[in-house]
């Protein structure tokens, strides 16, 4: 019962090009949250945009949010191969956090 | 603060066999969680907590049983493990809300041969 669910599984670029995953999800969110798990690791929470908010940045990170199309995007800006890991969405209702299966992004130096 | 933190990182068990990992997080959370992680699949929620004293099943409840006796800790027990639990096991912790920013625990890799 995932409520996000990314594309693509997997994305391979090089150092200094753009990265874009995307989320669809399925019910009604209060926010949308980005994560971050290096290989063999935890994961590290990136953002959190709110249902009433359409576009939020962080550093090199840009996040949208289409609640019309239960859709979200994060845009990573200027890759570095530090960035290598796996991105995982996850929809925030009024249960509990549900997690996708993650993009895996890997930037190549 | 530590944040978040597991024991063990590593265990190897054969079927059949019991153990309890243990998760302790020192930033005053309310809200505690214990993920298991597949390949190939998302988290998947097995137990959480909203405060101390309370316990609730998630997507995955079935073969687990959870206690959290006090607040900065939150324990997940495999009391008879089967080779299906063999997972890498996430605890994760929020301030007041399940839809707060969760903080992650390094992870327990699981084997049950």
């Amino acid at each position: 019962s995932q409520q996000g669910e990314e594309d693509p599984q997997a994305l391979s670029i090089q150092e200094g090009e753009n990265a874009t995953m995307n989320c669809s999800y399925k019910t009604s969110i209060n926010n949308l949250q980005w994560y971050r798990q290096n290989s063999g690791r935890g994961l590290v929470h990136l953002i959190l945009i709110r249902s009433n908010e359409r576009e939020k940045h962080s550093g090199r990170l840009r996040v949208t949010l289409d609640t019309s199309k239960k859709s979200s995007s994060l845009l990573i800006t200027a890759s570095r191969a530090a960035d290598t890991a796996s991105y995982f969405c996850a929809g925030g209702s009024q249960g509990n956090l549900i997690f996708g299966k993650g993009t895996k992004l890997s930037v190549k130096p | 603060n530590a944040g978040v933190t597991q024991t063990p990182k590593f265990r190897v068990l054969k079927t059949g066999q019991s153990m309890t990992l243990l998760c302790a997080q020192d930033m005053n959370h309310e809200y505690m969680y214990w993920y298991r992680q597949d390949p190939g699949m998302g988290l998947r929620l097995i137990h959480y907590s909203v405060g101390e004293g309370t316990t609730a099943k998630g997507e995955v409840p079935d073969g687990y049983n959870v206690s959290r006796l006090k607040k900065q800790n939150f324990l997940l027990g495999l009391e008879s493990a089967a080779p299906s639990q063999t997972s890498v096991y996430f605890c994760a912790s929020s301030l007041a809300r399940s839809t707060d920013t969760q903080y992650f625990g390094p992870g327990t890799r699981l084997t049950v041969l």
